[in-house]
C-alpha cells in the first residue's frame, strides 16, 4: 500500500523551478523519503532522498516539513528532458522491510 | 555490463504457456526486486531478494508466479500458465547493500499475452 498522495498531473514552464508535492502524513520515524522519476519507456531512476533535513544534489533538492508529514521536490530549471512520472516513497529503513512500494505518481510535464 | 541487464526486452506468448524473464543485476548487488507495470499504471512491487535471506514474496500475485535468485546474482522470474491480465512490462532493479541508497532498474521486458 502506497504511503503518500500525490498529484496525478502538472506543468511547468522550460526554465522555470518546478515544485512537485508529496503528502505522507502517516510516515514513521525510521521511514525516509525517496524521489523517483520515470521517462517514458524507461526503467524508474533515483533523484534524491531525506530523512528529515533538506537536501540537495546536483539533480534536485528536496524539502521535507518539520513535522515529515509532506515533501516538495524541486527541480530548480526544468528542461524538456525532465518531463517524466515522478514517485514520492515513504520506504522504511529496517533489516528486510526495504522494499519500494511506488504510488501512482506525479506526471510533469515541461512546456517549451 | 554496467546496468540492470533484462532478457528478453520484448516476449510475446500464447495464454496458457510458461514464460521466463531473466535479470542480471549490476556485480556486487546484493539486492534485486522485480515489479511489474501495466500499460498507464504505476510499478506493483512482486519480489524482493536480499542476500542470502529468505525472499520478501508479498508482492507476487498468484501462485502462478515464482522467482529465483542463483547464486546471488542472476534471478529469474517465472510466470506459469500465462493469462491476458499477466500482459505488463516487467522489470528488475538492484542495489548495492541492504537499506542502500539508489536502486538501478533495467529497461524491463515487455511481455504480451495474446
Amino acid at each position: 500500500d502506497a504511503k503518500t498522495t500525490q498529484p496525478p498531473s502538472m506543468d511547468c514552464a522550460e526554465g522555470r523551478a518546478a515544485n512537485l508535492p508529496c503528502n505522507h502524513s502517516t510516515i514513521s520515524g525510521n521511514e525516509y523519503v525517496y524521489w523517483y522519476r520515470q521517462i517514458h519507456s524507461q526503467g524508474p531512476q533515483y533523484i534524491i532522498h531525506g530523512l528529515k533535513n533538506n537536501e540537495t544534489n546536483e539533480m534536485a533538492s528536496l524539502i521535507i516539513t518539520e513535522d515529515r508529514k509532506s515533501s516538495t521536490l524541486i527541480l530548480p530549471h526544468a528542461t524538456l528532458r525532465d518531463t517524466a512520472v515522478y514517485y514520492c516513497i515513504v520506504r522504511p529503513f529496517d533489516f528486510g522491510n526495504e522494499k519500494l512500494t511506488f504510488g501512482t505518481g506525479t506526471r510533469l510535464t515541461i512546456i517549451p | 555490463g554496467a546496468g540492470v541487464s533484462q532478457s528478453p526486452s520484448n516476449k510475446v506468448t500464447e495464454k496458457g504457456k510458461d514464460v521466463e524473464l531473466r535479470c542480471d543485476p549490476i556485480s556486487g548487488h546484493t539486492a534485486l526486486y522485480w515489479y511489474r507495470q501495466s500499460l498507464g499504471q504505476g510499478l506493483e512491487f512482486l519480489i524482493y531478494f536480499q542476500g542470502n535471506s529468505a525472499p520478501d514474496k508479498s508482492g507476487l500475485p498468484s501462485d502462478r508466479f515464482s522467482a529465483e535468485r542463483t547464486g546471488g546474482s542472476v534471478s529469474t522470474l517465472t510466470i506459469q500458465r500465462t493469462q491476458q491480465e499477466d500482459s505488463a512490462v516487467y522489470l528488475c532493479a538492484s542495489s548495492l547493500s541492504r537499506g542502500a541508497t539508489e536502486a538501478f532498474f533495467g529497461q524491463g521486458t515487455r511481455l504480451t499475452v495474446v
